[in-house]
């Protein structure tokens, strides 16, 4: 069983919609979750991070953390087609050791 | 633009060959990382420096050697290059190396035939 899995689409979904992706975890020990996004053939790059549970909300992106659950999520509101990319989840006990999940590939159709 | 550079971008080897990746940051940050991705198995760590003067094994070292040549170069050198090594390498940096996110750069696609 991988430390972190994460369903890898693609997803495709109409401009303006609601997306939900989502990250499950085994390690319960982990601390800081973050969400990256990655275009096709650039790096990724830093959406959010989060530490522990909770939820924490920037412009349309809202990351949601249920330890409990060991589960994490990231909501896209009023999607566009310039969301299209894709969706890394990262986790770390808080050291230099970030284990990463394969990546949700989004589609917004315009 | 302030960030991550790499180089090469893109870069063709033989088998047995062997080739330095480059990476240089410019936002004064402590902690840099090696990283490879290849589908189906996501970012996998090689090496890591916590900071300059250290360096540390990955999730996957075997094959690689790293320097961190100051506080804003770290490279990657691949002794010799074997059809397995073909990934995009992607070097990353973080301010405090604790949970706060990375900085990636453009990646480079290396093919190892």
């Amino acid at each position: 069983q991988k430390e972190v899995e994460q369903d890898p689409g693609p997803l495709s979904v109409p401009e303006g919609a609601i997306v939900s992706l989502n990250c499950t975890y085994s390690n319960s020990a982990f601390q800081y979750f973050m969400w990256y996004r990655q275009y096709s053939r650039k790096g990724p790059e830093l959406l959010m991070y989060t530490y522990s549970s909770g939820n924490k909300e920037d412009g349309r992106f809202t990351a949601q953390v249920d330890k409990s659950s060991k589960y994490i999520s990231l909501f896209i509101r009023d999607s566009q087609p310039s969301d299209s990319a894709t969706y890394l989840c990262a986790m770390t006990l808080g050291t230099y050791k970030y284990i990463f999940g394969t990546g949700t590939r989004l589609k917004v159709l315009a | 633009n302030a960030g991550v550079t790499q180089t090469p971008k893109f870069q063709v080897l033989k088998t047995g060959q062997s080739m330095t990746l480059q990476c240089a940051q410019d936002m004064n940050h402590n902690s840099m990382y090696w990283y490879r991705q290849d589908p189906g198995m996501g970012l996998r760590l090689i090496y890591y420096s916590a900071s300059e003067g250290t360096t540390d094994k990955g999730e996957v070292p075997n094959g690689y050697n790293v320097s961190r040549l100051n506080k804003r170069e770290f490279s990657l050198r691949l002794e010799s290059a074997a059809p397995s090594q073909t990934s995009v390498y992607f070097c990353a940096s973080s301010e405090k190396g604790q949970g706060y996110g990375y900085t990636f750069g453009s990646g480079t696609r290396l093919t190892v035939v």
